[in-house]
Formats: structure tokens, C-alpha cells, sequence
């Protein structure tokens, strides 16, 4: 099975911030990598697929880099409607996530 | 629009068993596969189960492998998990997710989810 690997666990960061998560595999995923945004109580939300495609409808602050084992995902400046948790997804052998990175203001 | 509303979910014994249905609507849903993602109680997102668009491929995570089983009916725009043999780990937040594709890559829908409690 592929493992996922997220870092940090948790950000303190303030509006306006560049914030940077990253995300390993234990393998070779390719591209095939997804990142999802998740708020307290809701469904996560699509950002990204396929490492770089940004999902439409999501603002440009977010972007998304990395092939094969290292990827990250990109918030070029923080807004209030950011903090939230973020999960990247592996989907090149069935469908693992990383373990999430909760986003906190500081 | 895309909608999926998860419904079955409740308390259940350890042992017992619970099925889950997911309705879509809003896309045509034999052309996209279905997944079942789980969250447990201030944890991080789980992936349990998928399907193909068609049904005739399923996938399991190994912690339900022979206890769950999934199903779809697209004459229903349905999807279903089955799941038997509860354990307290399989208490959480079960959410329906819809793949961008007919088998296998990411999930652009989601529902709101299912609370599954597994507890005496």
C-alpha cells in the first residue's frame, strides 16, 4: 500500500501569509495526487488534481506542485476563509490520504 | 447540480450490521465511480470502498475487507455500503464521494455524510 506522508500537522499563520504544505509518498505516485480543503462539520472540497489542476471555482491563491514522491500544495496569501484542514490524496493505486494539516491563525 | 445525500446511518451494537445509501442526482451517474470515505471522531479522512461506474469493479480498504460490501443501483442513481460485523473503530462520519471519471481518480462531489456509532 502507498503511504502519504503530510507535514505540518498543524500551521499558525496570519492573513496574508504564503503558506506551504507538503506531501510525501512511499512510492512513485506520478502525478496522481489530489488535495482537498475541509472545514469543521462540512465535506471536504476539491482544490487540486492531478497535482497542479486547479478545480474550477477555486480562488488562484492556491496552487499545487511535485511529481512522483513530493508534492505541495501553495497558498500564496491567507485569507480568513482559509483556515481549515487540508489533505492530500493519492489515487495511483486505489486511494490513500495524508494525514492532514490544520491551518490556525496566529 | 450534483447532489448526494447520504442516509442509514445511527447507533449499532458491536457485531451489527448497518446499510448505508448514498442518492445522486445531477449527472448521469453510471459514468462515474463511487466511493465511500469514512472520518472518525477528530480524525483525519479514511478511504473505505469504491465501485466503477458500471459496478462490476469493486475496491476495499483492508480494515473492511470481508466485513463491508459495496453496491450500486443505477436504475436508482443509489449507491450502498453494507457494512456487517461492526467493530467501535468503525465509528465515524461516513461520506459518499463521487469520481471524476468511470473508475478510479479523484472525488470533485461529496455528500454531507452519515454518523455511524458503534458502541454498547
Amino acid at each position: 500500500d502507498i503511504q502519504m506522508t503530510q507535514s505540518p500537522s498543524t500551521l499558525s499563520a496570519s492573513v496574508g501569509d504564503r503558506v506551504t504544505i507538503t506531501c510525501r509518498a512511499s512510492q512513485s505516485i506520478s502525478n496522481w495526487l489530489a488535495w482537498y480543503q475541509q472545514k469543521a462539520g462540512k465535506a471536504p472540497k476539491l482544490l487540486i488534481y492531478k497535482a497542479s489542476s486547479l478545480e474550477s471555482g477555486v480562488p488562484s491563491r492556491f496552487s499545487g506542485s511535485g511529481s512522483g514522491t513530493e508534492f505541495t500544495l501553495t497558498i500564496s496569501s491567507l485569507q480568513p476563509d482559509d483556515f481549515a484542514s487540508y489533505y492530500c490524496q493519492q489515487y495511483n493505486s486505489n486511494w490513500t490520504f495524508g494525514q492532514g494539516t490544520k491551518v490556525e491563525i496566529k | 447540480e450534483v447532489q448526494l445525500l447520504e442516509s442509514g446511518g445511527g447507533l449499532v451494537q458491536p457485531g451489527g450490521s448497518l446499510r448505508l445509501s448514498c442518492a445522486a442526482s445531477g449527472f448521469t451517474f453510471t459514468n462515474n465511480a463511487m466511493s465511500w470515505v469514512r472520518q472518525a471522531p477528530g480524525k483525519g479522512l479514511e478511504w473505505v470502498s469504491g465501485i466503477s461506474g458500471g459496478g462490476g469493479t469493486t475496491y476495499y480498504a483492508d480494515s473492511v475487507k470481508g466485513r463491508f460490501t459495496i453496491s450500486r443501483d443505477n436504475s436508482k442513481n443509489t449507491l450502498y455500503l453494507q457494512m456487517n460485523t461492526l467493530r467501535a473503530e468503525d465509528t465515524a462520519v461516513y461520506y459518499c464521494a463521487k469520481d471524476r471519471a468511470y473508475s478510479g481518480s479523484y472525488w470533485d462531489y461529496w455528500g454531507q455524510g452519515t454518523l455511524v456509532t458503534v458502541s454498547s
